[in-house]
């Protein structure tokens, strides 16, 4: 069975320093792997995705992901943080295999806080 | 790209009133959308998935006549809640991803807020 865990609820970092936000999957299939951003009161907005290429993925606003097939993990990272990355962070795996559409497991979500 | 608009984004309303929420797909055809329910500080759960042309499918635990989907056309799929509580109260947020496509991203629609009085 497919499953998502973000490691952390909750990140806090100052801005201009690194984010690190860790997420691990089970998948019994080659899994398709997504991580989504979501501000408040806001739907969700896709910051990259893993679909069986380049096991390293950039993203948008200089978020980047590394599929690391050894340790089922798929960590978002970003070399400097900024104030308005401060949001919700969800780690999705897609269930899409056999023709059907794709349907989402979601993780349990990363809130990052971003210090002045 | 893809846009999803979901309608209305707020609803305040009082205890025992149906309320509708839909969800369009602006610039191409989804035969299939999704209708995920977010409590506060809590992740996404899949309700159901709405076809079009026939029945949704719905999830353990989702009560199909309390949460009514009809998907009518390629670009419109509208969640009805009958008979609202201050349970019901809750952000609801649809997604589709586009037809023809598999384990590509799905494209959300900015969510409603629904409050029941």
């Amino acid at each position: 069975a497919q499953s998502v865990t973000q490691l952390d609820s909750h990140v806090s970092v100052s801005e201009g320093t690194p984010v690190l936000l860790r997420c691990n999957y089970s998948s019994s299939y080659s899994p398709s792997l997504f991580w989504y951003v979501q501000h408040p009161n806001k739907g969700l907005q896709l910051l990259l995705k893993y679909t069986s290429a380049a096991t390293l993925v950039k993203g948008i606003n200089g978020f980047e992901a590394e599929f690391k097939k050894s340790e089922t993990s798929f960590h978002l990272t970003k070399p400097s943080a900024h104030m308005s990355d401060a949001a919700e962070y969800f780690c999705v795996v897609s269930l899409g295999y056999g023709g059907s559409q794709g349907n989402l497991i979601f993780g349990k979500g990363t809130k990052l806080s971003v210090k002045p | 790209g893809a846009v999803v608009s979901q309608h209305p984004s707020w609803v305040i309303c009082k205890s025992g009133t149906s309320v509708k929420i839909e969800c369009r797909s602006l610039d191409f055809q989804a035969t299939t959308m999704f209708w995920y329910r977010q409590f506060p500080k809590q992740s996404l759960m899949l309700m159901a998935t709405s076809n079009e042309g026939s029945k949704a499918t719905y999830e353990q635990g989702v009560e199909k006549d309390k949460f009514l989907i009809n998907h009518a056309s390629l670009t419109l799929s509208t969640l009805t809640v009958t008979s609202a509580h201050p349970e019901d109260s809750s952000f609801y947020i649809c997604s589709a991803p586009v037809s023809g496509t598999l384990n590509q991203p799905q494209h959300f629609g900015d969510g409603t807020r629904l409050s029941i009085l």
